[in-house]
């Protein structure tokens, strides 16, 4: 079946550090790969999408590029901010699998002053 | 332009009790998934409801049952409550297959 595995959390760093959070996935054919992220007592908002091999994901200062041959799809920004702190899902969907969702543990980040 | 509006935000019942929770997704959106989420468990997809058809099932008991009504509005029930049960329900909306969901603030559910 369909599997996404992230990093363990939590990770702290400071603020403007270099973020990479690791997310490799496995299924069949060509999955839609995503990035959510929630907040306290909120639900997910989507970070960004990739749907095909090569596709670069980018929103807010994030970035995720979808690596068929290494099944990964690795959420990274280049200077985290206080306001970045949150749980972060690695997620996909299958091709032609409708809306069902397969999500990541979720990955904490802390950001310090 | 409104988002995924769920309903109620807490909710409190004993164990053999049933409850309803809804979701009324972004206008216009025709699919509405739920999640349950928990500490142990994670994220976990329970159904997703296209044009009042449930189109895809997650791996839940019976005791866990939805519908969609015709303005898109979406339901979930869940039946004869256990402990396991307490958990942050989660509901997406999304404009057709294969488009982002998204979702909403989600109702916490806490069995006593």
């Amino acid at each position: 079946g369909n599997s996404v595995t992230q990093m363990e959390g939590p990770v702290t760093l400071s603020e403007e550090a270099f973020l990479t959070i690791n997310c490799t996935y496995t299924a069949t054919g060509y999955p839609s790969l995503f990035w959510y992220v929630q907040y306290p007592g909120e639900g997910l908002q989507l970070l960004l999408k990739a749907t095909k091999a090569d596709d670069k994901g980018s929103n807010k200062g994030f970035e995720a590029t979808y690596r068929k041959e290494t099944t990964s799809f690795h959420l990274e920004k280049g200077s985290v901010q206080v306001s970045d702190s949150a749980v972060y899902f690695c997620a996909l969907s299958p091709t032609g699998g409708g809306n069902k969702l397969t999500f990541g543990t979720g990955t904490q980040l802390k950001v310090e002053l | 332009k409104a988002g995924v509006t769920q309903t109620p935000r807490y909710l409190i019942k004993t164990r053999g009790q049933q409850v309803t929770l809804s979701c009324s997704p972004i206008s216009g959106h025709r699919s509405v998934s739920w999640y349950q989420q928990t500490p142990g468990q994670g994220l976990q997809f329970l159904f997703e409801y296209f044009s009042e058809t449930q189109r895809n099932k997650g791996n839940f008991p019976g005791r866990f049952s939805g519908r969609q009504f015709s303005n898109s509005r979406s339901e979930m029930n869940v039946s004869t409550l256990e402990l396991g049960d307490s958990a942050l329900y989660l509901c997406a909306s999304s404009l057709e297959e294969d488009t982002p969901q998204h979702f909403g603030d989600g109702t916490r559910l806490s069995i006593l």
